[in-house]
């Protein structure tokens, strides 16, 4: 079956660096993302890894991929207020005709000065 | 600017009424998406369809009902509100075959039922 996995908070100092973790069970995923959602607003795309893939890095991002353990992370560099928010993991499994997404139940992250 | 947009960001409606959620996508995109979302349990599926006038349940069906006349527009229908959805509801689409973008998500509808 299909679940996502995440912890529910996380309080990090500005300029320190952000760990968000998440776990999912369905191996045959093929894309993993992290979304970003803002107070009041629809989710963004952060970034995004393919499931052959260990490691990608965008900027003050740092995705890891363990495909072994089903585990993936996003790593924020020099966290900033602005990225106080709600991320969102998810796996994507190609069913029928298209592409299904499952969301994790986010993790609210808070920046404090 | 491509987008997904919801025609109304909140919206206040009485137990029992029919409450129709509009989404419309100017992408072209085949796939189109409803999920609900709430603290602590993050984004559930209720419906999605892969074409016009194809429909498939999500997760958590009940209670809702969707409508794809046309590619660009997919509805969420609350045949008859109840409180417990009240909720903020998020559309989504996406391209066929699957892109490495995922989805792209409209801004939310967050509905209250009283």
């Amino acid at each position: 079956g299909e679940d996502v996995e995440q912890s529910l908070f996380l309080s990090v100092r500005e300029g320190d660096s952000s760990v968000i973790n998440c776990t999912y069970t369905d191996s045959s995923s093929t894309y993993l993302y992290w979304y970003k959602q803002e107070p009041g607003a629809g989710l963004q795309l952060l970034t995004y890894i393919f499931s052959n893939m260990d490691m990608k890095q965008d900027q003050r991002l740092t995705v890891l991929l363990n495909k072994k353990d089903k585990h993936l992370s996003l790593r924020i560099a020099d966290t900033q207020t602005g990225d106080s928010a709600i991320y969102f993991c998810a796996e994507s499994i190609l069913t029928g005709g298209g592409n299904k997404l499952t969301f994790g139940t986010g993790t609210q992250l808070k920046v404090e000065l | 600017d491509v987008k997904v947009t919801q025609s109304s960001r909140y919206l206040v409606k009485r137990t029992g009424e029919k409450v129709f959620l509009e989404c419309v996508q100017d992408m072209d995109h085949e796939n189109m998406f409803w999920y609900r979302q709430d603290p602590g349990l993050g984004l559930r599926l209720i419906y999605f369809s892969y074409d016009v006038k194809m429909k498939e349940k999500g997760d958590i069906p009940e209670g809702y009902s969707v409508s794809r006349e046309k590619k660009e527009r997919f509805s969420l229908i609350l045949e008859s509100a109840s409180t417990n959805q009240t909720s903020m509801y998020l559309c989504a689409s996406s391209p066929r075959p699957p892109h490495f973008y995922g989805y792209t998500f409209g801004s939310g509808t967050r509905l209250t039922v009283v």
